[in-house]
């Protein structure tokens, strides 16, 4: 059965440090899909990042990271430098082909930046 | 801002009553998305839709229904109410049915049922 995990429930950093965000995931399938969701305070759920499981090369973005790795059936997330911004709930996602697209998501990692 | 469109953002109603949620999807996205996000299920898969048609069904509680109209807009239909109900509704929108491409997440509705 497919599942997420982020065993992080919760994290707190100061600002300027560098912070990694866990996820492990489990599926069956051959092809399925990454993703990265971000929480603010607000309520919105913002899309970070896109991953099928072909591609294996790490992804950068400005200051965010992912490490991609089949073999540990891991996909973190690291912000370097962290800024008060960052301050959210992160979601790591799963889809499968042939599953209609539906995500299943961890149960988030709710990090902390203090000034 | 995602595209995606919610409305209402807040309803306040009461145990046993009936309850639409609204979305319309980004322009071009013909696959629509129902997810519930509460603190004991966290974020929950429910229910898709594909130009019209449903595609995938997830932890959908029989007490709920959705639809897809003909002008892509969905609409999620929430009876008998229980307190547990109380959830804040996503409404996500992608431009095909597979999970090929990201899903762009409305500002969701937070339903509290009293």
């Amino acid at each position: 059965a497919q599942k997420v995990t982020q065993a992080q429930t919760e994290i707190s950093v100061v600002e300027k440090e560098d912070v990694t965000l866990d996820c492990v995931y489990e599926t069956r399938d051959t092809t399925y899909y990454l993703f990265w969701y971000k929480q603010p305070p607000s309520g919105e759920l913002v899309f970070l990042i896109r991953r099928n499981s072909f591609d294996e090369q790490n992804e950068i973005s400005g200051r965010y990271s992912w490490n991609f790795q089949k073999s540990t059936s891991s996909f973190n997330f690291t912000i370097t430098a962290s800024q008060v911004v960052d301050s959210a709930v992160y979601f790591c996602a799963l889809s499968e082909l042939g599953q209609g697209g539906k995500l299943i998501f961890g149960q988030g990692t709710e990090l902390s930046v203090k000034p | 801002d995602s595209g995606v469109t919610q409305t209402p953002k807040h309803l306040i109603t009461a145990t046993g009553q009936r309850v639409t949620l609204r979305c319309s999807p980004r322009s071009g996205d013909l696959s629509v998305y129902w997810y519930q996000q509460s603190l004991d299920q966290g974020l929950q898969f429910l229910i898709q839709y594909y130009n019209g048609e449903e595609r995938a069904k997830g932890n959908i509680l029989e007490r709920f229904s959705a639809q897809q109209f003909p002008d892509l807009h969905s609409e999620l239909n929430l009876s008998s109410l229980e307190l547990g109900d109380s959830a804040l509704y996503f409404c996500a929108s992608s431009v095909e049915p597979q999970g090929l491409y990201e899903q762009y997440f409305g500002p969701g509705t937070r339903l509290t049922v009293t």
